[in-house]
């Protein structure tokens, strides 16, 4: 595997169920982030981790519980959500201290029911 | 504060026709530039690049030059294909930032080609 993956790719859930979003980076870099893409709205930069210690949380409902257990591995558990939670979730990483773009993974397109 | 201003769309061209998306920036200091493209059921890839002034970023036939008097980073390519069709993101990301990086993307900007 190469760049940024991210499983599943689709993922359909009732709004009480429990649920995990996967992302993995082979790229060697520290540090990673979940954005929301929803349509016709701006990508939203919910969660960052830099050296496996969040440093940002833009004001993201507690239904949503991000995990990074490690630089390459990073989590993002779903509970009890909203149809307006229904939207991408885009994954990505980046290098502390190197070159500051980001390099994205596939997405996770999520439908909550 | 930072923000990127691109143009609307849909924009709509023919194949092999000109293309140019406009964007503009507002930053302190001297940002790093991007232009991200992001085609249907996929994630965003970084097109191109520019980290300083004047720095012209190409990358498949697409250009944007850092223009820092204008504070602009249009793309622009020759002759677009319908593989082109696609959302393009003009993004950048601030000075100052040790940890990690932090990019603030534009609203993006649809292009639809016609064969």
């Amino acid at each position: 595997e190469t760049g940024v993956t991210q499983t599943p790719r689709h993922l359909v859930m009732g709004m009480t169920n429990k649920k995990s979003l996967k992302c993995e980076q082979h790229l060697g870099h520290n540090a990673m982030y979940w954005y929301k893409q929803s349509a016709k709205k701006p990508l939203e930069l919910m969660f960052v981790y830099s050296l496996e210690e969040r440093v940002e949380n833009n004001s993201v409902p507690s239904r949503f519980s991000p995990e990074c257990p490690n630089s390459s591995h990073l989590f993002l558990h779903l509970h009890t959500l909203q149809p307006e939670d229904s939207a991408l979730y885009l994954c990505a990483s980046s290098q502390v201290g190197g070159p500051s773009e980001q390099y994205f993974g596939p997405g996770t397109r999520l439908t909550v029911t | 504060g930072n923000s990127v201003t691109q143009m609307e769309g849909p924009v709509t061209l023919s194949e092999e026709a000109f293309l140019t998306i406009n964007c503009t920036y507002t930053a302190t200091g001297y940002p790093s530039l991007f232009w991200y493209v992001q085609y249907p059921g996929e994630g965003l890839q970084l097109l191109l690049k520019a980290t300083k002034a004047d720095d012209k970023g190409s990358n498949k036939g697409f250009e944007a030059t850092y223009r820092k008097e204008t504070t602009s980073f249009h793309l622009e390519k020759g002759s677009v294909q319908v593989s082109d069709s696609a959302v393009y993101f003009c993004a950048l990301s601030p000075t100052g930032y040790s940890s990690a990086s932090k990019i603030i993307f534009g609203s993006g900007t649809r292009l639809s080609i016609r064969p």
